[in-house]
C-alpha cells in the first residue's frame, strides 16, 4: 500500500516569512495529492490539491509543487500570518474521481511567532 | 446545509463495552469515510464505502464494523471496545459524480476507553 512520509513535524517561522512543508510517496500510481489544515479542536479542511499532470498549482499565499520523478510534493506558505498557525497534512491516493483511499502524513505542526 | 454531522461529540466507555459513531452528510455525496486520529499518527482511514449498500476495509479496520444505512449515513460500531481504541474519529464524505475529490470532515467525535 501506499505510505507517505511528512517532514519537518514541527516548525516555527516568523511571522511574514515563508513556511515550507514536505512530503514523499511511495506508490507510483499516486495521482492525487490534497493537503489539509487543521486548527485546534477542529476538523481538517482542505487547502489545496494537485494532481499528477500538473508540477505546480497556486492558491494566493499557498502553492504546491509536484515532481512525479522523485515522487515528492511540497506546500509553501508565503507571507505567514499568525491564523497560518495550525497542523498541515498531506496526503496522497489514486483517484478516479470518487472512492480516494487517502493516505495522510503524520502532520506538520506551524507556529507562526508575531 | 449542515454538512457532515457526527454524534456524539465526545464518549467514554469502558472496556469492553459496545457503541455506535453516528454521521450523516446532506451534500448528496457518494462516498463516506472514517478515519481516527492519533497523536503523531496522522488521520487513518478505518472503513470507506463508495455508494449506498457497498463498504471496504481501509488501513485499520480491526475491532470495527461499519453500516451504509442510506447515502446519507454512515455509521460505526465498536461491539467490544478497547483501550487502543481510544481516538479522535472523524466521519468524511466526498462527491463522485461532481469530479471533485475534495473530502468534508465532520467534527469528530471523541472516544475514551478506560
Amino acid at each position: 500500500g501506499e505510505n507517505v512520509e511528512q517532514h519537518p513535524s514541527t516548525l516555527s517561522v516568523q511571522e511574514g516569512d515563508s513556511a515550507v512543508i514536505k512530503c514523499t510517496y511511495s506508490d507510483s500510481a499516486s495521482n492525487y495529492f490534497p493537503w489539509y489544515k487543521q486548527e485546534l479542536g477542529k476538523r481538517p479542511q482542505l487547502i489545496i490539491d494537485i494532481r499528477s499532470n500538473v508540477g505546480e498549482k497556486k492558491d494566493q499565499r499557498i502553492a504546491v509543487t509536484l515532481n512525479k520523478t522523485a515522487k515528492h510534493f511540497s506546500l509553501h506558505i508565503t507571507e505567514t500570518q499568525p491564523e497560518d498557525s495550525a497542523v498541515y497534512f498531506c496526503a496522497a491516493s489514486w483517484s478516479n474521481f470518487g472512492n480516494e483511499k487517502l493516505t495522510f502524513g503524520t502532520g506538520t505542526r506551524l507556529t507562526i511567532i508575531p | 446545509n449542515a454538512g457532515v454531522t457526527q454524534t456524539p461529540k465526545f464518549q467514554v466507555l469502558k472496556t469492553g463495552q459496545s457503541m455506535t459513531l453516528q454521521c450523516a452528510q446532506d451534500m448528496n455525496h457518494n462516498s463516506m469515510y472514517w478515519y481516527r486520529q492519533d497523536p503523531g499518527m496522522g488521520l487513518r482511514l478505518i472503513y470507506y464505502s463508495a455508494s449506498e449498500g457497498t463498504t471496504d476495509k481501509g488501513e485499520v479496520p480491526n475491532g470495527y464494523n461499519v453500516s451504509r444505512l442510506n447515502k446519507r449515513e454512515f455509521s460505526l460500531r465498536l461491539e467490544s471496545a478497547a483501550p487502543s481504541q481510544t481516538s479522535v474519529y472523524f466521519c468524511a464524505s466526498s462527491d463522485v459524480s461532481g469530479g471533485h475529490d475534495e473530502q468534508f470532515f465532520g467534527p469528530g467525535t471523541r472516544l475514551t476507553v478506560l
